[in-house]
C-alpha cells in the first residue's frame, strides 16, 4: 500500500524559508511523477510543482522563482523549498504521488506564516 | 481567481442525482484530460474520476464524469449522506502546469 508522509516545520518566520520533506513508502519513488499542492485556510487547492525521479522538475508560473523541488532516491523521499514566504504562503501542504493524476496523497502538513 | 470556475455550492436530498459542472477553455479542458477530487472534512483529497470518466478501484459507479467541448461535469446519482464533501476539478493548463477549479461544496439536505 503506497503511503506519503509530509513532515517539517509547522511554523516560518516572514522572508524565509519553508522546507518540507515527503517519505514515501510501499513503492519506489523512480516511478511516477511527485508533486506538492498546497491549500491556504477555507480555500481550495494549488498546485505547486512536480518532480520525476531523474530530477526533471515542472513548477507552477506563479511560484517558479521561489520554489525549489528535489529528490532523493536513496531515502524514497522529495522535498520542497519555498523561499521568501509571506502570511499568504499559510497553507496546508500535500504532497502527492502523479503529476496530474493524483491518485495518493499524504495527510498534509499545516504550515503557518508568523513572526 | 481559479483557471477552472465550478459553482460554490451544490445541494440534494438523499437519493438525488445531482451535478457539478467545471467551465474552462480550449487551452485546459478542451484540450487536455480532466479529473475530480472529492475532499471530506479535515481530509487529504482523493481521486474520484480521471480521463473524463475513468473511476479509480473502490469509487462506486454512482460518481460518473463527462466533457464537452471545453466543459466538465460530475455527476453523483443516488446521493448519500457521506458524498457531503468539497468537489475539485483539475486539468492540464497552458501556464503550463495543473490548474484546480475553486471547488463545489456539496450539501446533502
Amino acid at each position: 500500500q503506497v503511503q506519503l508522509q509530509e513532515s517539517g516545520p509547522g511554523l516560518v518566520k516572514p522572508s524565509e524559508t519553508l522546507s518540507l520533506t515527503c517519505t514515501v513508502s510501499g513503492d519506489s519513488i523512480s516511478t511516477y511523477y511527485w508533486s506538492w499542492i498546497r491549500q491556504p485556510p477555507g480555500k481550495g487547492l494549488e498546485w505547486i510543482g512536480y518532480i520525476y525521479y531523474t530530477g526533471r522538475t515542472r513548477y507552477n508560473p506563479s511560484l517558479k522563482s521561489r520554489v525549489t523541488i528535489s529528490v532523493d532516491t536513496s531515502k524514497n523521499q522529495f522535498s520542497l523549498k519555498l523561499k521568501s514566504v509571506t502570511a499568504a504562503d499559510t497553507a496546508v501542504y500535500y504532497c502527492a504521488r502523479g503529476g496530474l493524476q493524483f491518485d495518493y496523497w499524504g495527510q498534509g502538513t499545516r504550515v503557518t506564516v508568523s513572526s | 481567481q481559479s483557471v477552472l470556475t465550478q459553482p460554490p455550492s451544490a445541494s440534494g436530498t438523499p437519493g438525488q442525482r445531482v451535478t457539478i459542472s467545471c467551465s474552462g477553455s480550449s487551452s485546459n479542458i478542451g484540450s487536455n484530460t480532466v479529473n475530480w477530487y472529492q475532499q471530506l472534512p479535515g481530509t487529504a483529497p482523493k481521486l474520484l474520476i480521471y480521463n473524463y470518466n475513468q473511476r479509480p478501484s473502490g469509487v462506486p459507479d454512482r460518481f460518473s464524469g463527462s466533457k464537452s467541448g471545453t466543459s466538465a461535469s460530475l455527476a453523483i446519482s443516488g446521493l448519500q449522506s457521506e458524498d457531503e464533501a468539497d468537489y475539485y476539478c483539475a486539468a492540464w493548463g497552458d501556464s503550463p502546469g495543473v490548474v484546480f477549479g475553486g471547488g463545489t461544496k456539496l450539501t446533502v439536505l
